[in-house]
């Protein structure tokens, strides 16, 4: 069974502040991947990053980071100097190497950010 | 810019009616997914299917929930009789397993009353 949790229920922040949003997943699967979704209150579901298993990388895009550590399950996501745009809810998933991409969904982290 | 689309955007029904949400999925993927939305539940797999046959409906409540492909660029959800916790937003997505794995993309969602 897969499962992905994310701790943080919400989280409010002033602009410019840095924020982190942690995912912690658990899988029996040796070759899985990992994402990140935003859903900003219009409802629709925007792709942030896909992670393989096997590549341990963090990534950078602008203002946004990821930190995957497969010793400790976790695939963090950062936001830099966050803006009221930011504010949304976001989603960690998890698909395993053989289940042809279906996702198992964190309950998501709403970020409030506050002008 | 090819999407995943869905309609209706919305549908507003009585507890009773028959409901059908339909999906054209981006065109040259080979995996379509249905997910439901929830306040208690989160973002849930129903089903899912891979060149049109289906591979996994075990979210589904199989007494009143259908889902099929009847051809490669629709996918329908159905629901009869429908019921007030029906109510919810549908995800449809579609995917393919690209070079770096699999790649998935939703659709904006249909969102469900049931009264």
């Amino acid at each position: 069974a897969q499962k992905v949790t994310q701790a943080q229920t919400e989280i409010s922040v002033v602009e410019k502040e840095d924020v982190t949003l942690d995912c912690v997943y658990e899988t029996r699967d040796t070759t899985y991947y990992l994402f990140w979704y935003k859903q900003p209150p219009s409802g629709e579901l925007v792709f942030l990053i896909r992670r393989n298993s096997f590549d341990e990388q963090n990534e950078i895009s602008g203002r946004y980071s990821w930190n995957f550590q497969k010793s400790t399950s976790s695939f963090n996501f950062t936001i830099t100097a966050s803006q009221v745009v930011d504010s949304a809810v976001y989603f960690c998933a998890l698909s395993g190497g053989t289940s042809y991409g279906k996702l198992t969904f964190g309950q998501g982290t709403i970020l409030t950010v506050h002008p | 810019d090819a999407r995943v689309t869905q309609t209706p955007r919305h549908k507003v029904t009585e507890m009773g009616q028959e409901v059908t949400m339909r999906c054209q999925p981006i065109l040259g993927h080979n995996t379509v997914f249905w997910y439901r939305q929830t306040m208690m539940q989160g973002l849930e797999l129903l089903a899912y299917f891979r060149n049109r046959a289906p591979l996994d409906d075990s979210g589904m409540p199989k007494d009143r929930f259908s889902a099929e492909m009847p051809d490669a660029t629709l996918a329908t959800l159905k629901i009869q009789p429908s019921e007030p916790r029906d109510s919810a937003v549908y995800f449809c997505a579609s995917g393919f397993q690209g070079f770096l794995g699999y790649e998935q993309y939703f659709g904006p969602g249909t969102r469900l009353t049931v009264t």
